[in-house]
């Protein structure tokens, strides 16, 4: 069926560090995906979004690429800071209406000062 | 505070007993979803209302679960005869739905069922 995954359940780096987050998708159809993040005790929060005919959007401090050769996107943190620790899922809509959201399983970001 | 606002946050309940749990949304916002989530996941869906007609429901709502927004504004979800397996965070959304832009859902905090 269709799915939304990621590739690592947990990555540390360092304040100051780049980060990169992966996600798969199986669906060649998708043509729109979101990135949220989720701190502890809170819910999902909108990070930023693309759509397939973009490779690749920024926003602040934030990108996301997307490759849909390989069916694969990613998000880039620039300069992560210890407030960037939480959950990150990437998310598509499960139909061709948006109406529901498809989260992949998520990864934890650990940022150490 | 005009984010999404879930009560309560913690429920904690025997099995077998009766919970409701109420969402309300971003105000004008015109569609309001329900998400399920268990601890290491992502946000499973449930149901989702457009003003105050329900318009789909997953499959993961047995006839146990019931949710209502009746006058499209706040919703309310109610599991009769909790099970073990109900224990999660139960986060509700809200988009605000024009034309053919794609929506961004806002979600609350969510309400952490623990059926013991």
């Amino acid at each position: 069926g269709e799915s939304v995954g990621l590739h690592l359940p947990t990555l540390s780096v360092q304040e100051g560090d780049n980060s990169i987050i992966n996600c798969a998708y199986s669906n060649s159809a998708s043509d729109y995906f979101i990135w949220y993040k989720q701190e502890s005790g809170k819910g999902p929060q909108f990070i930023i979004d693309i759509r397939s005919n973009m490779d690749k959007r920024q926003g602040q401090r934030v990108t996301v690429l997307l490759n849909k050769t390989v069916k694969h996107l990613s998000l880039q943190i620039a300069a992560t800071q210890p407030g960037d620790s939480a959950v990150y899922f990437c998310a598509e809509p499960t139909f061709s209406g948006y109406s529901t959201l498809t989260f992949g399983k998520g990864t934890m970001l650990l940022v150490s000062p | 505070d005009t984010g999404v606002s879930q009560n309560p946050r913690h429920k904690i309940t025997k099995r077998g007993q009766n919970v409701t749990f109420r969402c309300d949304p971003i105000s004008e916002h015109n569609r309001l979803y329900w998400y399920r989530q268990t601890l290491g996941q992502g946000p499973e869906f449930l149901t989702y209302f457009q003003n105050e007609a329900q318009l789909e429901k997953s499959r993961l709502l047995s006839d146990r679960f019931s949710a209502e927004r009746p006058k499209g504004s706040f919703s309310t979800l109610e599991i009769q005869r909790t099970e073990q397996g109900d224990s999660a965070m139960y986060l509700c959304a809200s988009s605000l739905v024009s034309g053919l832009a794609n929506e961004k859902l806002f979600f609350g905090s969510g309400t952490q069922l623990s059926v013991l």
